[in-house]
Order: C-alpha cells, then structure tokens, then sequence
C-alpha cells in the first residue's frame, strides 16, 4: 500500500522558517518525482515545486511564489522527502501535501499524503 | 504553463441523476509518441486530501466505481458521474501531467440535492 505521511507543520510568525518531512513507503520512492502542493482554506490546489529523480540530477522546479524561500530535497536511502520554508508570509498559509503526480515511464501514481498544515501569523 | 479551466464551477443534481464535468487544457496534453493524454482527476471530500479517480484521461483507478468515467483527448476533457449517490458530494479536480509545472483546474463542487 502506498504511503505518504506529511510532518513538521505548525504556527510560524512572518518572517519564520519551518521544515516539512514526507515519509514515503509502498513504492520504489527513488524512481519517482515528487511533488509539494499546497492548498490553503477554502480554496484550490496549488502547485509549490518538484524534485527529480537522480536519473535526472534531482534538478528542482519551483512555482514563482515560492521561488528563492522554499528549498525542495530528498533522502532516497530514507525514502523521506522536505520542504524548507523560509521567510514565510501570512500568504503562505495552507494544508501542504506531498505527491506523486509526475508519470515514470508509463506509471502514474497519482497518490497524495494526508497533509500538514502550516499556519504563518503573528 | 498550460492552464486548465473547468466548468462548471458547482452544480447540483439529486440521487441518480448524472453529472458531468468539464476540463480545457491551454495547449494539448496529449503526447504524440504513446497517443496519451496526461491527465487525471481527482475527487476532493471535505477534510480528505485529493483522492485519484481517472488518470491518462479514461483509465479508472482501482477500486473506482464504475460509474465515474473519463472521456476526451487533446484539450478537451469531461468527467460523468452516471447516478450520483450522495457519497459523490465532493470537489473535483482535474490535472494535466504532461508538462513542469503540473496545473489544476479551479475545482468543481458537486451537491447532490
């Protein structure tokens, strides 16, 4: 079964840093891109950013929102994924999901972890 | 980045009736090489994260009930629910996975009346 378990949110002033952990299990977590949405309350899902497998470097993409604050990286030997967050804005606030929802080869998993949320406020 | 519309953006149908969903694509998401089309939907409950319906526009997930389909291709996507029952009363999202970054319809919230 397949698992992804989001850890690290919390309440966090403007300006703040928080580090989110995703552990992965259930899949061959190496070969597969991984994704950070977020979505914060009452609205729809947002893209953050991406990290490749290391077939492709474990390059990262970012959205522009984020671009510069937030750092994306990998633990394949722990199968762990995070996000720093750095100099947080109160628009920053959201339930942050990890995800597959890249396509490997002809894969597609499509799977989501629960979340966590992040709260920045003073 | 392809922008993904959908329509509409909430509707309300009562028990067995059907529902369908659309979702546009800004440019094609369909992959010449393979004759697929990178797109997936999602159904969204209150307090649950996105939960995998439909993927490569048509294949339902395991464990999907049938009724939940896929149709389209290229820019042009549609969602039916054949006869909602009330355990349908969600959002629903499209995704395109053809291309960096991956984008989301703005969701569609289905009531059932």
């Amino acid at each position: 079964e397949v698992q992804l378990v989001e850890s690290g949110g919390g309440l966090v002033q403007p300006g703040g840093s928080l580090r989110l952990s995703c552990a992965a299990s259930g899949f061959t977590f190496s070969d597969h891109y991984m994704d950070w949405v977020r979505q914060a309350p009452g609205k729809g899902l947002e893209w953050v950013g991406r990290i490749r497998d290391k077939a492709n470097s474990y390059t990262t993409e970012y959205a522009a929102s984020v671009k510069g604050r937030f750092t994306i990286s990998r633990d394949d030997s722990n199968e762990l994924l995070f996000l720093q967050m750095n100099s947080l804005k109160t628009e920053d606030t959201a339930l942050y999901y990890c995800a597959s929802i890249a396509v490997v080869g002809t894969e597609f998993l499509g799977y989501w972890g629960q979340g966590t949320l992040v709260t920045v406020s003073s | 980045d392809i922008v993904m519309t959908q329509s509409p953006d909430s509707l309300a149908k009562s028990l067995g009736e059907r529902a369908t969903i659309s979702c546009k694509s800004s440019q094609s998401v369909l992959y010449s090489s393979n004759s697929k089309n990178y797109l997936a939907w999602y159904q969204q409950k209150s307090g649950q994260p996105p939960k995998l319906l439909i993927y490569w526009a048509s294949t339902r997930e395991s464990g999907v009930p049938d009724r939940f389909s896929g149709s389209g291709s290229g820019t042009d996507f549609t969602l039916t629910i054949s006869s909602l029952q009330a355990e349908d009363a969600a959002v629903y999202y499209c995704q395109q996975y053809y291309s960096t970054p991956p984008t989301f319809g703005q969701g569609t919230k289905v009531e059932i009346k």
